[in-house]
């Protein structure tokens, strides 16, 4: 059974400051890998779509990599902003008819 | 950009009530799921829809919950009696096949049962 993970839970880092986020799933086995974005009571945001044969994916500060066979992905942000403050979660498409999201990792970014 | 429009944004029922949350899809997409995210708590998938059938559902998809596709371009979610714990956000999806394509999300609706 396909289960994500996302560590950590939550994040605060002052604004200006590199972070990295993590995402973990159990079967290497997937289509491919989406990170999304969701503020407070809002809809779900996508970010970057990696493909199962790509390594890493770029949009302007963000940067998503994936290691397939080791089950693992970050998302790299750049030079954090106020802005960036919300949740972000990680999403594993092991068939067509099903994604499977990790519990999210809410970040703060601090002025 | 194409989007997933979802109608309402937020729906107040009572208890008992039978509900219909509407979903827009985008036009060429072939997959079209529902998810549902409890306040504070981890989106949880709950169906997919494909062919004009129901491709997969989980646990929580018991019979009170329905779908249909009724006229090629609304996809819909009934819940027959709402509990209260049906409160939740909801939301659709539609994405296309294979791995190159993104699942696109809806803003959700917010369902409170009382």
């Amino acid at each position: 059974k396909q289960e994500v993970t996302q560590i950590p839970a939550a994040l605060s880092v002052p604004e200006g400051e590199n972070l990295v986020l993590n995402c973990s799933f159990t079967d290497s086995a997937i289509y491919n890998l989406q990170w999304f974005r969701q503020d407070p009571g809002k809809g779900l945001t996508s970010l970057l779509l990696i493909q199962s044969s790509q390594r890493e994916q770029t949009s302007g500060r963000l940067n998503a990599s994936l290691d397939k066979s080791s089950g693992r992905s970050t998302l790299y942000i750049a030079a954090s902003q106020p802005g960036d403050s919300a949740t972000y979660l990680c999403a594993v498409r092991p068939r067509d008819d099903k994604i499977i999201f990790g519990k999210g990792t809410r970040l703060h970014i601090l002025p | 950009e194409p989007e997933v429009t979802q109608t309402p944004s937020h729906q107040v029922t009572q208890m008992g009530q039978e509900v219909i949350l509407r979903c827009v899809p985008i036009s060429n997409h072939l997959y079209f799921y529902w998810y549902r995210q409890i306040l504070g708590q981890k989106v949880e998938f709950l169906v997919s829809f494909y062919n004009n059938e129901i491709s997969e559902k989980s646990e929580i998809f018991d019979d009170q919950f329905s779908v249909e596709r009724p006229d090629g371009s609304n996809f819909t979610l009934k819940i027959r009696s709402t509990k209260l714990e049906d409160s939740a956000m909801y939301f659709c999806a539609s994405s296309g096949t294979g791995g190159v394509t993104e699942a696109f999300f809806g803003q959700g609706t917010r369902l409170t049962v009382v």
